[in-house]
């Protein structure tokens, strides 16, 4: 049973726009959730977090929205670029399991020019 | 800061045989957490090492092993290999505290069983 859902394997903006992830997850014991950016064969590298006492994080052009109630988290990429392409994993853990990640099975952003 | 290291890059190896994965930590980080990847299951976890002791194990076979050294560098080993096992297992590197900790991980070693 999957914990962490990315339900949209795939997702195309044109250049500028702006880009929204989407996350779904079923288990309320976490309490910190990820994003992580990778390409084909390299390791995930890690984009932005938030903890589950926020309901928003800004980083630059990212931004995560948390929905607690809901079980619902969403990365926000404005504006898009063409280098913002690759597969995106939405991760959760829980107190006392920090070291054991929780991944959606990723959302394949493209971004076209 | 030098980033996870993770050597070798690439392995191929027959089924039956065993192998030794190598993990090098964000200096300053004590926790190392291993993961899977194959298409099919996505990103799984695999165990958490922190302090030389393993912190969390997940759902994996009593053929995959790890253990962390005392300067927090980590191995991965598989023994018996099956076809299976081809994937591209990843290690992560986080401070290891308690509460929110992000991990950093490595560019992966892509295992290949024939």
């Amino acid at each position: 049973d999957q914990q962490v859902k990315q339900n949209s394997p795939s997702l195309s903006v044109q250049e500028g726009r702006i880009s929204i992830l989407n996350c779904d997850y079923t288990n309320s014991m976490f309490d910190y959730f990820l994003w992580y950016k990778k390409y084909p064969a390299e390791g995930p590298t890690f984009l932005i977090s938030i903890s589950s006492i926020k309901d928003k994080n800004e980083d630059g052009r990212f931004t995560v929205f948390l929905n607690k109630s809901a079980k619902h988290l969403s990365l926000h990429i404005v504006p898009s670029q063409p280098g913002d392409s690759a597969v995106y994993f939405c991760a959760a853990s829980s107190a006392g399991s920090q070291g054991n990640l929780i991944f959606g099975k990723g959302t394949k952003l493209s971004v076209k020019p | 800061k030098a980033g996870v290291t993770q050597t070798p890059r690439y392995l191929i190896k027959t089924r039956g045989q065993q192998v030794t994965l190598s993990c090098s930590p964000i200096s300053g980080h004590r926790s190392v957490s291993w993961y899977q990847q194959t298409p099919g299951q996505g990103l799984q976890f695999l165990f958490e090492y922190f302090s030389e002791t393993q912190r969390n194990k997940g759902n994996f076979p009593g053929r995959f092993s790890g253990r962390q050294f005392s300067n927090s560098r980590s191995e991965m080993n598989v023994s018996t290999l099956e076809l299976g096992d081809s994937a591209l297992y990843l290690c992560a590197s986080s401070l290891g505290g308690r509460g929110a900790d992000t991990q950093y991980f490595g560019p992966g070693t892509r295992l290949t069983v024939l």
